[in-house]
């Protein structure tokens, strides 16, 4: 097992912004490319980006180019997700995860328990 | 960007029953097709990749098959524990795009 630990639900005002951890043990982050992916209630999940191995770059997917940053701590092996300019909309669970096998074109084979974001006013 | 469509949303079946799952691409994906499972306040688990290679400590009764754009997940006898949703995911382009979902139900 890969265990990813997230940190704990945030409610955040409009237009403010949120930083998700995500932190993994058993393995290194080097030996994995890290994903986020978020659900919104009542509908599917959605690829948020992610470290591509074969490049060694992140990606993010466009809907979300410019307001959402990736990083990781290889020190403390934790990964973070950072959205910006945050909307109603953005109300959702958060989910790391991990694709072990080396490409690009992979899987995501261990999640995160999820970090529940709520933006109100 | 490729649209995942499963079908059905919904589905009732009984404990021993053969349940079929499909998901539909826009476009072709070479195989690059993934199925998860997901219970409710649980992570999503990866349950078959590239279409029909079962993640290890998968139970074997669960079986992934098709190409092009059109892939069946299958559990060839349900148990209580796989009651769950279930979502279809392809690798093939970014962003990489998830079914809306079918929930698998008691009956």
């Amino acid at each position: 097992q890969v265990p990813l630990v997230q940190s704990g639900a945030e409610v955040k005002k409009p237009g403010a912004s949120v930083k998700v951890s995500c932190r993994l043990s058993g393995y290194t982050l080097t030996e994995l490319s890290m994903h986020w992916v978020r659900q919104a209630p009542g509908e599917g999940p959605e690829w948020m980006g992610g470290f591509d191995p074969e490049d060694g770059e992140t990606i993010y997917a466009q809907k979300f180019q410019g307001r959402v940053t990736m990083t990781e701590d290889t020190s403390t092996n934790t990964a973070y997700m950072e959205l910006s300019s945050l909307r109603s909309e953005d109300t959702a669970v958060y989910y790391c995860a991990t694709d072990s096998s080396g490409f690009w074109r992979g899987y995501f084979d261990y999640w995160g328990q999820g970090t529940l974001v709520t933006v109100s006013s | 960007d490729i649209q995942m469509t499963q079908s059905p949303s919904s589905l009732s079946a009984s404990v021993g029953d053969r349940v079929t799952i499909t998901c539909r691409a826009s476009q072709s994906l070479s195989g690059y097709l993934n199925w998860y499972q997901h219970k409710p306040g649980e992570a999503p688990k990866l349950l078959i990749y590239a279409a029909s290679t079962l993640q290890g400590g998968v139970p074997s009764r669960f079986s992934g098959s098709g190409s092009g754009t059109d892939f069946t997940l299958t559990i060839s006898s349900l148990q209580r524990e796989d009651f769950a949703t279930y979502y279809c995911q392809q690798s093939y382009s970014t962003p990489r795009t998830f079914g809306q979902g079918t929930k698998v139900e008691i009956k």
